[in-house]
């Protein structure tokens, strides 16, 4: 198994361009977020999706869209990157249940917007 | 709504000294409590839980936190550190009931401990 996996692992991007962060979890949990962590600030939920098909907002949502593509992949669209956006994107993955609610989280993207 | 607190960014502490990175949190409901561990350029790891039962909860490699619901703390401790316990934890909560699961995190607490 591989987990939560995230691609790309670095991205430079200029401002105004567009991009997409990959995830893909092999565990076949039902739900998957998007976080972004920056320092002194912990993690905050950019969007989540609790099962396939459905999205939700999170704690930081401005500037970006998700997609729930399938079960197993949920990605992170910048449309306008901003400097702003300069963080660091984790990915995460849990089953739903009202007793399993650890997740499981991906190695990261490390994004730089000049 | 909830919310986490972690009072000490930095606890820099000598190898096989006690530790203690402090925790509390704030919700109008009960929630599920949690300690996460991130070591440098890696994604976080789950490092122990409470979800009910014992409010004393023990990782495999001599963590504990005692989930205190009068003083809704959840404090992390360790009676003599490591140097490879350097990393950054972080204390989170999720609301029990449903919620989608989601979790409210800390600021996070940059353990570095020293020879």
């Amino acid at each position: 198994n591989a987990g939560v996996t995230q691609t790309p692992k670095f991205q430079v991007l200029k401002t105004g361009q567009s991009m997409t962060l990959q995830c893909a979890q092999d565990m076949n949990h039902n739900s998957m977020y998007w976080y972004r962590q920056d320092p002194g600030m912990g993690l905050r939920l950019i969007y989540y999706s609790a099962s396939e098909g459905t999205t939700d907002k999170g704690e930081v949502p401005n500037g970006y869209n998700v997609s729930r593509l399938n079960k197993r992949e949920f990605s992170l669209r910048l449309e306008s990157a901003a400097p702003s956006q300069t963080s660091v994107y984790f990915c995460a993955s849990s089953e739903m249940g009202l007793e399993l609610n650890e997740q499981f989280f991906g190695p990261g993207t490390r994004l730089t917007v000049l | 709504a909830q919310s986490v607190t972690q009072l000490d960014s930095q606890v820099p502490v000598f190898e096989e000294a006690p530790v203690e990175l402090r925790c509390n949190y704030s919700s109008s409901v009960s929630v599920y409590l949690f300690w996460y561990v991130q070591y440098p350029n890696q994604g976080l790891q789950l490092l122990l839980k409470y979800l009910s039962g014992s409010t004393l909860v023990e990782s495999i490699n001599g963590f504990e936190a005692e989930f205190n619901k009068s003083q809704t703390s959840f404090h992390l401790r360790k009676p003599s550190v490591h140097i490879s316990d350097t990393a950054e934890y972080f204390c989170a909560v999720s609301p029990q009931g449903g919620g989608g699961n989601k979790l409210t995190f800390g600021t996070g607490t940059q353990l570095k401990v020293e020879l």
